[in-house]
């Protein structure tokens, strides 16, 4: 199946500052992207789709000036976590769709930790 | 509004015992049915998955039963091994929109 790695695998930023996480797709070319956060035995809650070349949609109540999503290439997602607080450490997870637009696969995830 | 609700919650398996989990979804434009087993600290891998045209589908010791009359899909484990143990999230999906359920936590016991 699709490759989707993201990096780093893990950050402890501290408060206040910002954080980039980076989500590619290795081996196809991804014009949309998911970002989902996660927290501890919970499930996965959809935080934005990012789009190629336009701007991100988000989920209710995802605040878009704090999750800045950037996705400029065919392979690249990034989402910025700004002025991060203490109640933003979560596991990030992306995911693309592959070429059978059916599938989602996923990165292996970003555990942010903010002090 | 849980789109998709998933069952049980936990669920411990004896060794080579048969692990069921159970999904029931309400959007009848759910056209795409997945299944993912996500490790600690991992992010979700893809399963198995099952377009809702077909009743069933089998890959090795996982098999997907789908029932769409009743809008409800499960996922059994075979010969369930303490590999196995991990969390399992259902999902339903039409387009790119995925719906995932709460996930339930295996524990396969030697």
């Amino acid at each position: 199946g699709a490759v989707v790695s993201q990096h780093p695998s893990r950050v402890i930023c501290k408060s206040g500052t910002s954080v980039k996480i980076e989500c590619r797709s290795l081996d196809f070319q991804a014009t949309t992207m998911f970002w989902y956060r996660q927290f501890p035995k919970q499930s996965l809650m959809l935080m934005a789709t990012s789009n190629e070349g336009s701007k991100a949609t988000y989920e209710q109540g995802v605040e878009k000036d704090k999750f800045l999503i950037n996705h400029a290439s065919l392979t690249l997602s990034t989402l910025t976590v700004t002025s991060a607080h203490p109640e933003d450490s979560s596991f990030y997870i992306c995911s693309a769709p592959g070429v059978d637009s059916y599938e989602q696969y996923f990165g292996p995830g970003t555990r942010l930790t903010v002090t | 509004q849980q789109q998709v609700k998933q069952s049980p919650q936990s669920l411990i398996v004896q060794k080579g015992g048969i692990s069921i989990i159970n999904c029931a979804y309400e959007n009848t434009a759910f056209d795409y049915f997945p299944w993912y087993q996500q490790f600690p600290g991992k992010g979700p891998a893809l399963l198995i998955a099952i377009r809702p045209d077909v009743s069933e589908k089998k890959e090795g010791r996982f098999t997907i039963s789908f029932n769409k009359s009743a809008k409800q899909f499960s996922l059994h484990i075979m010969d369930s091994q303490p590999g196995d143990s991990a969390t399992y999230f259902c999902a339903a999906s039409t387009g790119n929109q995925f719906y995932f359920g709460t996930g339930t936590s295996l524990t396969v016991i030697p």
